[in-house]
């Protein structure tokens, strides 16, 4: 069965620390994998997405995630916290060719000053 | 501007009473969801569609119902609603199966 483990379902960092945000999965195809970010009272924006090219993923606002095979890890970094990467940040994966996400838990990020 | 579109927003109604959700979508889309997300539990696909007249269940599709008589309009229906219904909604449309997903903004139900 497939799925999706985030570790850590609150994150607390001080603004201009290091950001690292845990997702492991579980899958028996080459899964697509996706980091979502939801604002307060907002919808699901994309991140950054794997699809099987590089391993290394960079996508907006200075995010990244490094796709590890042997650790089915696909975890999500950035150098240096803003106030404004405070949200709540989903990890998704995608296989078989449906049009399904299977999501985890989510983390909430918070930035202190 | 490309966009999904949900209405309402926010609804609050009783047990029993039917409802429903619009989703719309400006992109062309094949692929559209429903899923409802819950404290704890993610994102949980409820139905998709690959295309006009052509649904099928996701991981929690019990006590919903949609249709898609049109590619651009995916509405979700409750036809007798519950407390256990009580949730945040989300519509998302995707080009081909396993593209990047468009989230609409969300509708927050509850079922009193």
């Amino acid at each position: 069965a497939q799925s999706v483990t985030q570790l850590g379902s609150h994150v607390s960092v001080s603004e201009g620390a290091l950001v690292l945000l845990r997702c492991n999965y579980s899958s028996s195809v080459p899964p697509y994998l996706f980091w979502y970010v939801q604002y307060p009272n907002q919808g699901l924006q994309l991140l950054l997405k794997y699809t099987s090219a590089a391993t290394l993923v960079k996508g907006i606002n200075g995010f990244e995630a490094e796709f590890k095979k042997s650790e089915t890890s696909f975890h999500l970094t950035k150098p240096s916290a803003h106030m404004s990467d405070a949200a709540e940040y989903f990890c998704a994966l995608s296989s078989g060719g449906y049009n399904k996400l299977i999501f985890g838990a989510g983390t909430r990020l918070a930035v202190h000053p | 501007e490309a966009q999904v579109t949900q209405n309402p927003r926010y609804l609050i109604t009783v047990t029993g009473k039917k409802l429903t959700v619009t989703c719309s979508q400006n992109m062309n889309h094949e692929y559209m969801s429903w899923y409802r997300q819950d404290p704890g539990l993610g994102l949980r696909q409820i139905y998709y569609s690959m295309n006009v007249e052509v649904t099928d269940k996701g991981d929690v599709p019990e006590g919903y119902k949609v249709s898609r008589k049109e590619k651009r309009n995916f509405p979700l229906i409750l036809e007798s609603p519950s407390p256990n219904q009580t949730s945040l909604y989300f519509c998302a449309s995707s080009l081909r199966a396993q593209d990047t997903q468009y989230f609409g903004p969300g509708t927050r139900l509850t079922v009193l």
